[in-house]
């Protein structure tokens, strides 16, 4: 079955305490990226990738780090997650032309920082 | 920068009756992508419909189907004969051609409930 997966679905942290939210897909997909959601903004953008090795910021990439070592993972790291990164977050994959093929989502991990 | 705008944070619908969702957008570019995605309450996203801003021809999925004006940069999403399933929170996206890497820009989320 083609999905995403991405763990751990729901995390309470305390602030300073470095997190990683892992994420793999089984498409073969060259692009992932991973978004946060917040009520009243959408979704949101933190960081992409075009294949292995290669990535980039997104549009809130600040207090965020994502590494692409292999093709199926991409995990995002919070080095001292802080309150204001309390949010519900999304990895992504997809293919096609310049990577806007339909988007395949993650369940979402739920991450709460106090 | 391009910005997503959906107008209607909340809206209800009756079963089987029709609704319209409003989005627009805003871009100086000429190649580009638009979708509207869905997340019902599993909170899981699922596209709906993605339309390609060179065909002129609006998409349709069933009982879905996409107002496309390039010009008035709108892309409102219809919803035909609406089912209780239909109940989620609507994302409108913007995607563009020329800044690669599939870099999507979402709007707020408009609320969609349908009631029996």
């Amino acid at each position: 079955e083609a999905q995403v997966t991405q763990n751990p679905r729901y995390l309470i942290t305390v602030t300073g305490k470095k997190l990683t939210v892992t994420c793999s897909q089984n498409m073969n997909h060259e692009y992932m990226s991973w978004y946060r959601q917040d009520p009243g903004l959408g979704l949101r953008q933190i960081y992409y990738s075009m294949n292995v090795e290669v990535t980039d910021k997104g549009d809130v990439p600040e207090g965020y780090k994502v590494s692409r070592k292999e093709k199926r993972n991409f995990p995002l790291i919070l080095e001292s997650p802080s309150p204001n990164q309390t949010s519900l977050y999304f990895c992504a994959s997809t293919s096609g032309v310049r990577g806007l093929g339909e988007l395949f989502f993650g369940e979402g991990s739920r991450l709460t920082v106090l | 920068a391009q910005t997503v705008t959906q107008s209607q944070p909340e809206m209800s619908v009756q079963e089987a009756e029709t609704v319209t969702l409003s989005c627009t957008y805003d871009t100086s570019e000429n190649n580009y992508y638009l979708f509207w995605y869905k997340q019902p309450p599993s909170r899981q996203m699922i596209l709906v419909i993605r339309q390609e801003a060179y065909k002129q021809q609006n998409a349709t999925e069933n009982r879905f189907s996409v107002n496309f004006q390039k010009a008035a940069k709108s892309f409102s999403l219809k919803i035909s004969d609406s089912q209780l399933g239909d109940t989620a929170m609507y994302f409108c996206a913007f995607g563009s051609y020329e800044t690669s890497g599939s870099r999507l820009t979402f709007g707020e989320g408009t609320q969609l409930t349908v009631n029996p």
